[in-house]
């Protein structure tokens, strides 16, 4: 089946550090890329679809600036949390549909757990 | 837009009892609708979906009805066993476009 593969799935990082989340598809390409943020307890909140070759789009509230998304591959989007401070720490997790399954069929990486001390 | 609620928030049953979980949504237009288990520390992996079309469906311990009229659906979980503990979240995809619109989640608990 299809299989994204998320990088790293722990990271520890100090205040003004930048952190950089991997997510690969292995086995389809992945036009798109969906990527959210959990807080304990709660549910998955999206945070921005990245498209390949297309700069991402943020949801409300997301500073683009602050958290950088890359989707320069079929293969590969990156999230890069710049000047992370304590309040970023969370869980990051992506995730694709599979290509030509409208809607259908998202396969989710296994989470980044940030913690910025 | 679509909005799903989810309920209960926590639910735990005797081992070998039966879990169900019910999610409703607002928007008409969506038209599928997948349930993801989230184990502690882990990104959700799909374990059953449905589209509009279907009205139930079914994988061994596990099925999903959806009552479009009503605009909910509900996850079923028959024999329960300890590795069924974990977050349930429901989710739908409206029409308009192909985000998941989620469920707040349920934390089951299956009790030995």
């Amino acid at each position: 089946g299809a299989v994204v593969s998320q990088h790293p799935s722990w990271v520890i990082c100090k205040s003004g550090t930048s952190v950089k989340i991997e997510c690969r598809s292995l086995d389809f390409q992945a036009t798109t890329m969906f990527w959210y943020r959990q807080f304990p307890k709660q549910s998955l909140m999206l945070m921005a679809t990245s498209n390949e070759g297309s700069k991402a789009t943020y949801e409300q509230g997301v500073e683009k600036d602050k958290f950088l998304i890359n989707h320069a591959s079929l293969t590969l989007s990156t999230l890069t949390v710049t000047s992370a401070h304590p309040e970023d720490s969370s869980f990051y997790i992506c995730s694709a549909p599979r290509t030509g399954t409208r809607g259908y069929g998202y396969t989710f990486g296994s989470g980044t757990r940030l913690t910025v001390v | 837009g679509e909005n799903v609620e989810q309920h209960p928030s926590t639910l735990s049953v005797q081992e070998g009892d039966s879990a169900v979980i019910k999610c409703t949504y607002s928007d008409s237009a969506s038209n599928y609708f997948p349930w993801y288990k989230q184990e502690l520390g882990k990104g959700p992996q799909l374990i059953i979906d449905i589209r509009s079309n279907v009205g139930e469906k079914k994988d061994q311990r596990i099925a999903v009805t959806l009552n479009k009229t009503a605009k909910h659906f509900s996850l079923h979980i028959t024999e329960t066993q300890p590795e069924d503990s974990a977050v349930y979240f429901c989710a739908a995809i409206p029409d308009s476009n192909y985000q998941l619109i989620w469920g707040a989640g349920t934390k089951l608990i299956i009790k030995p």
